[in-house]
């Protein structure tokens, strides 16, 4: 399995309050991903990033920011959550980009009340 | 704009029968083409991938897809079905290069195993 980890694993907070989801890798890919996954959407892209520092909004990215200081990690930040975004949320690495196939992690399950 | 439609939501089969879920794309050219299995609470496992060659690729847990380019289908396929096998199960699409970074998802079909 590729070496990626997600924390917290779960996670509840309250309405209003800023969270911030990490995303760790170890097999030094360039690109890393954000979607959130919810019944009757599948899978949604929220941000993605194609190098340090090097970021791009996705389909669902509103209410959501990321940052890449590091290959290594990619943080997803909701500055001021909502209902809205409780969800199960996953990070995913890729060496090529669109053209290679991706590998996630366990994911978090998000709470917001 | 590019989609990937899995018609079928929830499919239910006995174990040992035959399993065939559906994957349709719509791409501006032949795209990368990738399943995924995800058990529950787990993440994405890739199952198998096409990119380029014979249309028919083996992956693991004795899954196989085949492309067809005149339909825009890449359905998958296993002879016999096991009790474990039923998970969610995700076909996806990508570009084949340049800036296009992202892969698109269907919304996945849920596979029932009886008994």
């Amino acid at each position: 399995d590729a070496g990626i980890t997600q924390s917290p694993r779960h996670k509840v907070t309250e309405t209003g309050t800023p969270v911030t989801l990490r995303c760790h890798q170890t097999e030094n890919h360039r690109y890393m991903y954000w979607y959130r996954q919810d019944p009757g959407h599948g899978l949604r892209l929220i941000h993605y990033s194609y190098g340090v520092k090097d970021t791009d909004k996705g389909e669902v990215s509103d209410g959501y920011s990321v940052s890449r200081s590091k290959t290594e990690d990619f943080l997803l930040t909701l500055e001021s959550a909502t209902s809205s975004q409780t969800s199960v949320y996953f990070c995913a690495i890729s060496e090529s980009g669109g053209g290679g196939e991706q590998y996630f992690g366990p994911g978090t399950r998000l709470t917001v009340t | 704009a590019q989609s990937v439609t899995q018609p079928d939501i929830h499919i239910t089969v006995s174990e040992g029968a035959s399993l065939e879920l559906r994957c349709n794309y719509s791409y501006g050219a032949t795209p990368y083409l990738f399943w995924y299995v995800q058990s529950p609470g787990q993440g994405l496992q890739l199952l198998l991938k096409y990119f380029s060659g014979d249309t028919l690729v083996q992956g693991i847990k004795g899954f196989e897809a085949e492309f067809k380019r005149s339909q825009s289908s890449f359905n998958l396929r296993k002879p016999s079905v096991h009790w474990s096998d039923a998970a969610e199960y995700f076909c996806a699409a990508g570009g084949s290069g340049g800036s296009n970074y992202k892969l698109t998802f269907g919304k996945g079909t849920l596979l029932t195993v009886n008994p």
